[in-house]
Order: structure tokens, then C-alpha cells, then sequence
């Protein structure tokens, strides 16, 4: 398996409606961050997250980290369609680079 | 608020040529990555360069590809001898702590026909 595995790949709901997505890991880290793309773009910097922290909030996110499951879930509230997009998670580790996972397309219909 | 600027935005290349793809990191930062996305794939990692070198590299990094920082502003990715699997988004990121707080550039989209 490989460092940073998103679920669900895909994921639809309707606006106003809560978007949860869940990213998973092997190796140990020293933090996680998820990221967003629009079709084609470039790569945004939502959140991150250390090793030592368990939850962070930012506007509507909220992302959670549990170490001992090797696991983060990301909560998008009141989703709105302008969300839709894909969310990526990237861990870092002493490597010093990312890993990407293969990532969540989000859907939220208006 | 700065952020990371790359050049072009899309490149169309002929097979067997070489391409340099380019970027413009945040001013102050010291740690300078590239990145590729094919397209409908994850994001690979494809080399970091700190203090004027090659800090890791990823096994996708081979001889095709070097990077260059050729002044204090610039910094460049060089694909040799392009082929049609190079294809992709190409991201460069810089960051003044390391990865984890890397910012991305919009990418240049490399189509190789």
C-alpha cells in the first residue's frame, strides 16, 4: 500500500450538506497537511496538521489526526459549490519531501 | 499575500526535445521542490534542493531531468530528450521550514506529442 491513501475516491452530496474525507498512512510522521485542487489548477495549501496535535479548525475545516490508527479525517461544513474540488493529504516525514495520497473528488451539487 | 509563479502555464513540446520549465519561489524561502502530476494521478515528488543542491530525489528523477538555480530568483527544471510519458502538471513549490509548509506554483501543464 502507499503512504497517503484517501477514501472515498469520489464523494457527492448536496450543498449545505457536511463533506467528511479520510486519509491513511503507513510510516510514522511529522505532519499532515491537505491540500485542495480545482480541475487543472494549481495545488492549495488548506491545513496542517503536527504529529502532536489530535484537531485543527479553520473556517469550515476541521481536521483530525490520530497516530496510533495512522489516519486524518477532513470535515468540510456547510459545503458549498464552490467546494467541489479535490482534496488531497500529503505527509511528511524525515524524507523530506510530501507524499501525496491519490486523493478525494468532491462533488457538492447546488 | 506572495506566492510562487511559474512559467509558462502550458508548454507543447515535440518528442526529443528539451524543455525548461520555470519557476519563481517566494523571496525568503530556502527550500525549492518539484513536483509532476499525470494527469488523473496522484502528486509525485520529484526532487527538493536546498543551499544550491540536490537535497532528494525521487527514483523518477533520472538523468532526463536536472534543476538549476540560476540567479537568486529563479529556479529551473530541465527535461531532456522529452517523451510522451512525461506529460503532466509539473509543480514547483518552496517553503522556508521544509516540506510541510510548502507553498505550490498553478503549475505548467507539459503536453509532449
Amino acid at each position: 500500500s502507499q503512504q497517503g491513501e484517501e477514501d472515498p475516491q469520489a464523494l457527492s452530496i448536496q450543498e449545505g450538506e457536511n463533506a467528511t474525507m479520510n486519509c491513511s498512512y503507513k510510516t510514522s510522521i511529522n505532519n499532515l497537511q491537505w491540500y485542495r485542487q480545482n480541475s487543472g489548477r494549481g495545488l492549495v495549501h488548506l491545513i496542517l496538521i503536527r504529529s502532536n496535535e489530535r484537531e485543527k479548525h479553520s473556517g469550515r475545516l476541521r481536521v483530525t489526526l490520530d497516530t496510533s490508527k495512522k489516519s486524518s479525517s477532513l470535515l468540510i461544513t456547510a459545503s458549498r459549490a464552490a467546494d467541489t474540488a479535490s482534496y488531497f493529504c500529503a505527509t511528511d516525514t524525515n524524507a523530506g519531501k510530501s507524499t501525496f495520497g491519490d486523493g478525494t473528488t468532491l462533488t457538492v451539487k447546488p | 499575500e506572495p506566492e510562487v509563479t511559474q512559467t509558462p502555464s502550458h508548454q507543447v513540446t515535440q518528442m526529443g526535445q528539451e524543455v525548461i520549465l520555470r519557476c519563481v519561489p517566494i523571496s525568503n524561502h530556502l527550500y525549492f521542490y518539484w513536483y509532476r502530476q499525470i494527469l488523473g494521478q496522484k502528486v509525485e515528488f520529484l526532487v527538493s534542493f536546498y543551499n544550491n543542491e540536490i537535497s532528494e530525489k525521487s527514483e523518477i528523477f533520472d538523468d532526463q531531468f536536472s534543476v538549476e538555480r540560476p540567479d537568486g530568483s529563479n529556479f529551473t527544471l530541465k527535461i531532456r530528450s522529452t517523451k510522451l510519458e512525461d506529460s503532466a502538471m509539473y509543480f514547483c513549490a518552496s517553503s522556508s521550514r521544509g516540506p510541510s509548509e510548502a507553498f505550490f506554483g498553478q503549475g505548467t501543464r507539459l503536453t509532449v506529442v
